[in-house]
């Protein structure tokens, strides 16, 4: 089964520097689609950015760039300039595509980050 | 607005009180999901389904149940609540089966059950 594992439980940053949230995972497919979602305390989930295995280019959202290494199944967050606005419960999560495994996320544990003026 | 929706926003009952939360889309998805969401273990999935009249077991569907008798509509049911299903509930849908397109969740359900 596939696991999805965030070891950092809180973060803090300064408004308007960088901060890089981690996220690894296991698997023994070869091609998945790997997400990382914000939940802000109004508990909304935010799709922040995603990324296709087979792309070997990472994703860019404006402030918000990834550094998949698939060979070390790691898929880390950078959110640069940061702001207050960001602050949020971030998850990241993976899917297997196909429509035999049921468009299941499966999601880590979540990194709390907080921004501070 | 294209949106999912959730009711109630907040319940809190008592040990074996039958209870349904409801989740509704206007985006004309075919996939619809239930997670729950506890402190330090994430989203796991409960529940998912691929069309109407097609569900499956999710990670934890362990004393839920659910029903798509209509594609926009995707409730859940808690037959005989426990304290252990005090949680935060989360339904999202996606247009798609295979998955690349993003799930679209839901504003979330806190249950807690006494």
């Amino acid at each position: 089964a596939q696991t999805v594992t965030q070891s950092q439980p809180e973060m803090s940053v300064q408004e308007a520097e960088t901060v890089t949230l981690s996220c690894t995972y296991d698997t023994s497919e070869s091609d998945y689609y790997l997400f990382w979602y914000k939940q802000p305390p109004s508990r909304q989930m935010i799709l922040v950015i995603r990324q296709e295995a087979y792309k070997q280019q990472n994703a860019t959202e404006n402030r918000f760039s990834v550094n998949f290494q698939k060979a070390a199944k790691s898929f880390s967050l950078k959110i640069s300039d940061s702001q207050l606005g960001d602050a949020a419960m971030y998850f990241c999560a993976y899917r297997t595509p196909g429509e035999t495994s049921g468009s299941r996320l499966t999601f880590g544990e979540g990194t709390q980050l907080t921004v501070n003026p | 607005e294209a949106q999912v929706t959730q009711n109630p926003r907040y319940l809190i009952t008592v040990t074996g009180k039958k209870l349904t939360v409801t989740c509704s889309q206007n985006m004309n998805h075919e996939y619809m999901s239930w997670y729950r969401q506890d402190p330090g273990l994430g989203l796991r999935q409960i529940y998912y389904s691929m069309n109407v009249e097609v569900t499956d077991k999710g990670d934890v569907p362990e004393g839920y149940k659910v029903s798509r008798k209509e594609k926009r509509n995707f409730p859940l049911i808690l037959e005989s609540p426990s304290p252990n299903q005090t949680s935060l509930y989360f339904c999202a849908s996606s247009p798609d089966r295979a998955g690349y397109q993003p799930q679209h969740f839901g504003d979330g359900t806190r249950l807690s059950i006494l």
